[in-house]
């Protein structure tokens, strides 16, 4: 079956502290992956997307992912975050002409 | 290039009544999804279009039906409004290719009382 783990619903970091949001995904092949970003009462913004080839993908905003076959994770990092970071994130996969999201995990980011 | 468009923003609806939104997708984009979202279940497919046909359906019930025109505006139509249809209803446009991202509008928010 084809699935998107969050294990976090919520995260609480300080201003300039790194940043770790777990994705897990079951697929049967390689899988599209992407990281989308939702802001109070916005759509959705696509931060980065995985296809194939490097397994550690940049995006916008200074964010990036690693996809890690083994461990079946797509896990998005950011070195150093920043109070206008703070919104809900989705990790997503693409199957037949529809995605799969996560429950989205929601991050607060201290001053 | 414009963004997806999607009207109205809000709706508030009675029980019963029932509800049309839409959507205009990205110039140049053939494919439409739309999604239901609330803060229980995430993101929901409900259905996709591709050049007026439709290729996925979620597992809603038939009160939720949608159309593709040829112009790829796209409506959802939901029928018989009950309370539990309170949600964000999300309309996405892509090229329509597996690795093709989605790019959403900012959804219509929908009150059933």
């Amino acid at each position: 079956a084809q699935s998107v783990t969050q294990p976090d619903i919520h995260i609480t970091v300080s201003e300039g502290a790194s940043l770790e949001l777990r994705c897990n995904y079951s697929y049967g092949a390689t899988p599209y992956l992407f990281w989308y970003v939702q802001s109070p009462g916005q759509g959705l913004q696509l931060l980065l997307k995985y296809f194939s080839g490097d397994t550690l993908v940049q995006g916008i905003k200074g964010f990036e992912a690693e996809f890690k076959r083994s461990q079946s994770s797509f896990n998005l990092r950011k070195p150093s975050v920043h109070w206008s970071d703070a919104a809900e994130y989705f990790c997503a996969l693409s199957g037949t002409y529809k995605y799969i999201f996560g429950t989205g995990t929601r991050l607060k980011v201290l001053a | 290039k414009a963004g997806v468009t999607q009207t109205p923003r809000y709706l508030i609806k009675t029980r019963g009544q029932q509800v049309t939104l839409s959507c205009s997708p990205i110039s140049g984009h053939r494919s439409v999804s739309w999604y239901q979202q609330t803060p229980g279940q995430g993101l929901q497919f409900l259905f996709e279009y591709f050049s007026e046909t439709q290729r996925n359906k979620g597992n809603f019930p038939g009160r939720f039906s949608g159309r593709q025109f040829s112009n790829s505006r796209s409506e959802m139509n939901v029928s018989t409004l009950e309370l539990g249809d309170s949600a964000l209803y999300l309309c996405a446009s892509s090229q329509g290719q597996t690795d093709s991202p989605l790019h959403f509008g900012n959804g219509t928010r929908l009150t059933v009382t």
